[in-house]
C-alpha cells in the first residue's frame, strides 16, 4: 500500500538543527511531490514547504526560507527535512505528504521534535 | 500574508448536516482541500480541488465552492466525524500554501 514512513523522535538543544527523514513506498516517488507540515500541541497545521521530487524544485514558506531545506534521494525514495537554527517553539510533530493524486493524500506517520536545553 | 478563515467550532447532532466554511481572498482562483484530523493522528484528505472526492472516503462527505468561500459538507453525521477539519489552499501566485485556523466538529 501507499506509505510514508518517517523517522523517530528527536530531542534538540537550541541553536542545532535537526533532519527528518520521510521514505516512500508503494507508489512512484519520482513524480510526486512532497510537502512538509508542523503542528505544535494543541495548534493549527502550519505548511513549511514543499519539493517536486522529479525536478528537485523547492518552495518554501516565507516563515521558515532562511532556516529550512527540503531535498530527496530519489535512490531511496526518501525526502528529507533539516531545520536549522532551532528555537524553543520549534517543539512540534513534523509531517511529510506526499500526493498520488492532485492533492496531498498520503501523509506519514509524524515525528515528533522536541527542543530543551 | 494570505489567510484562510474557518470557524473555530461546528456543532450537530447525529443524522444531522454539518456544512465547515473556509474564506480566503484567492479562492475564486485556486482550488482547497480539506483535511481532517483526530486526536494524536495524522491528518487525512476528505475532499480535494474543492470538490472531489478522494477513494475509500465515504459518500456523506462533500465539497463546493463559491466565490470566496468553500464549503465541506458532512450529510448525515456520523460520531466517528467528530474531528478537526482544516482546509488547505494557495495564495493568488500559487507560491505559498497555507492552511486555516481549523474547524472543531462535535457530535453532540
Amino acid at each position: 500500500q501507499m506509505q510514508l514512513v518517517q523517522s523517530g523522535p528527536e530531542v534538540k538543544k537550541p541553536g542545532t538543527s535537526v533532519k527528518v527523514s520521510c521514505k516512500a513506498s508503494g507508489f512512484t516517488f519520482a513524480t510526486s511531490a512532497v510537502q512538509w507540515v508542523r503542528q505544535a500541541r494543541g495548534q493549527r497545521l502550519e505548511w513549511m514547504g514543499w519539493i517536486v521530487v522529479g525536478s528537485g524544485d523547492t518552495n518554501y514558506a516565507q516563515k521558515f526560507q532562511e532556516r529550512v531545506t527540503i531535498t530527496r534521494d530519489m535512490s531511496t525514495s526518501t525526502a528529507y527535512m533539516e531545520l536549522s537554527s532551532l528555537r524553543f517553539e520549534d517543539t512540534a510533530v513534523y509531517y511529510c505528504a506526499a500526493n498520488s493524486i492532485d492533492a496531498y493524500d498520503i501523509w506519514g506517520q509524524g515525528t515528533m521534535v522536541t527542543v530543551s536545553s | 500574508s494570505y489567510e484562510l478563515t474557518q470557524p473555530p467550532s461546528v456543532s450537530v447532532s447525529p443524522g444531522q448536516t454539518a456544512r465547515i466554511t473556509c474564506s480566503g481572498d484567492a479562492l475564486p482562483k485556486q482550488f482547497a482541500h480539506w483535511y481532517q484530523q483526530k486526536p494524536g493522528q495524522a491528518p487525512v484528505l476528505v475532499i480535494y480541488k474543492d470538490n472531489e472526492r478522494p477513494s475509500g472516503i465515504p459518500e456523506r462527505f462533500s465539497g463546493s465552492s463559491s466565490g470566496t468561500t468553500v464549503t465541506l459538507t458532512i450529510s448525515g453525521v456520523q460520531a466517528e466525524d467528530e474531528a478537526d477539519y482544516y482546509c488547505q489552499s494557495a495564495d493568488s501566485s500559487g507560491t505559498y500554501v497555507v492552511f486555516g485556523g481549523g474547524t472543531k466538529l462535535t457530535v453532540l
